[in-house]
């Protein structure tokens, strides 16, 4: 069955910082991978998709990575603003390909 | 840009009372999905529909959820008998049919449901 962890929980960083957001899924035989934002109350907004035929996937100050072999996903967001202060989750699709299974998320803040 | 949509944003019930939540996926998508979110918890699947059927469900899905996609666009969660632990943000998503690249879910906005 497969599960997903986010670490850390929360981060606080100044802005500008550069950081690196970890999730690790426990079945390597993933199909896809997506992260997404969620803002206090509101919906989840896809971020990135990252196949499993993909090591990595790039929009704007953001990259995402995967590691199947290590069954682990990182989030790299350069150049941080405060309005990148939100839940970041990071969501595995179930061993059908059809459900996604979601970590718990890192809530960021980022101070100007 | 295409989004979903969900109805009501809240909806505050009595334990015991029937509900619907209802959803209008992307229009050129084909799978859909009902995930819910209990204050302070994972996101957690419900159950994934296609061709008028469920394709899976979780444990959560018991005999008091159905759903349904009663005509070309809307997509419904019915909840029979609503209970305290009920309580959650629900969320619909759909995608598109798999080709390559299209795994990608889209997520409406939730509807935050309260039973007292």
């Amino acid at each position: 069955k497969q599960e997903v962890t986010q670490i850390p929980a929360a981060l606080s960083v100044p802005e500008g910082e550069n950081l690196v957001l970890n999730c690790s899924f426990t079945d390597s035989a993933i199909y896809n991978l997506q992260w997404f934002r969620q803002d206090p109350g509101k919906g989840l907004t896809s971020l990135l998709l990252i196949q499993s035929s993909q090591r990595e996937q790039t929009s704007g100050r953001l990259n995402a990575s995967l590691d199947k072999s290590s069954g682990r996903s990182t989030l790299y967001i350069a150049a941080s603003q405060p309005g990148d202060s939100a839940t970041y989750l990071c969501a595995a699709f179930n061993q059908a390909g059809t459900a996604l299974i979601f970590g718990k998320g890192t809530t960021l803040s980022v101070s100007s | 840009e295409p989004e979903v949509t969900q109805t009501p944003s809240h909806q505050v019930t009595q334990m015991g009372q029937e509900v619907i939540l209802r959803c209008v996926p992307i229009s050129n998508h084909l799978y859909f999905y009902w995930y819910r979110q209990i204050l302070g918890q994972k996101v957690e699947f419900l159950v994934s529909f296609y061709n008028n059927e469920i394709s899976e469900k979780s444990e959560i899905f018991d005999d008091q959820f159905s759903v349904e996609r009663p005509d070309g666009s809307n997509f419904t969660l019915k909840i029979r008998s609503t209970k305290l632990e009920d309580s959650a943000m629900y969320f619909c998503a759909s995608r598109t049919p798999w080709r390559e690249g299209q795994w990608e879910q889209y997520f409406g906005p939730g509807t935050r449901l309260t039973v007292t």
